[in-house]
């Protein structure tokens, strides 16, 4: 069974703060997405890392995929109120679908 | 824009009644996903379809059924309603059957079950 482990489970933190986010599994992906969920709404695409050892950089957001593409990071720079929201990520399952962490819950006081 | 509209927000519904929760997707798209997320256990696959009249179970398929008749629409249904099944559904969309291409949600749809 392929499982995604996420953690920290919960992040509080201040505004202008740093902080990482860890997705980790024992299986190999061909890729792995990330979304971001505010309350009360849908997740929402933030990327896609496809190759081992890859990095790519949304505004203050930097993802990357792990050399054994088992495990992915999410970097914040700053952090910001309007960062909040649920930060999931996923990779594919062997059925096409894709199998979901459980989630980080942000926090970000002003 | 492009747009999964789920068609009831919130509902709540009595334990053995029979509930429908509709989803239409504008970008013809032919995979259709509904999924239930839940504290502490995320996102969990309930059924896909990558056709029309086609269905594959996800997950935890039990106590669901769906109905996909027209490409756009996507239909999850529970037979008889019960209070573990009180949660969010989210119902996606997206192109084709490959692993990769961007996933679109609904905003979903929070059911109750008294």
């Amino acid at each position: 069974t392929q499982l995604l482990e996420q953690s920290p489970q919960f992040l509080s933190i201040q505004e202008g703060e740093n902080l990482t986010v860890y997705c980790n599994s024992s299986s190999v992906f061909s890729s792995l997405q990330w979304y971001r969920q505010e309350p009360g709404e849908g997740p929402v695409l933030l990327v896609t890392v496809v190759t081992g050892g890859e990095v790519k950089k949304l505004k203050r957001l930097t993802f990357q995929f792990g050399d054994a593409r088992k495990d992915s990071s999410l970097h914040i720079t700053a952090a910001q109120p309007g960062d909040t929201g649920l930060y999931l990520c996923a990779g594919g399952g062997s059925q096409g679908n894709l199998i979901f962490g459980k989630g980080t819950k942000l926090s970000v006081k002003p | 824009d492009v747009k999964v509209t789920q068609s009831s927000r919130y509902l709540v519904k009595r334990t053995g009644e029979k509930v429908f929760l509709e989803c239409v997707q504008d970008m013809d798209h032919e995979n259709m996903f509904w999924y239930r997320q839940d504290p502490g256990l995320g996102l969990r696959l309930i059924y896909f379809s990558y056709d029309v009249k086609m269905k594959e179970k996800g997950d935890i398929p039990e106590g669901y059924s769906v109905s996909r008749e027209k490409k756009e629409r996507f239909s999850l249904i529970l037979e008889s309603a019960s209070t573990n099944q009180t949660s969010m559904y989210l119902c996606a969309s997206s192109l084709a059957y490959t692993f990769g291409n961007t996933i679109y949600f609904g905003e979903g749809s929070w059911l109750t079950v008294v």
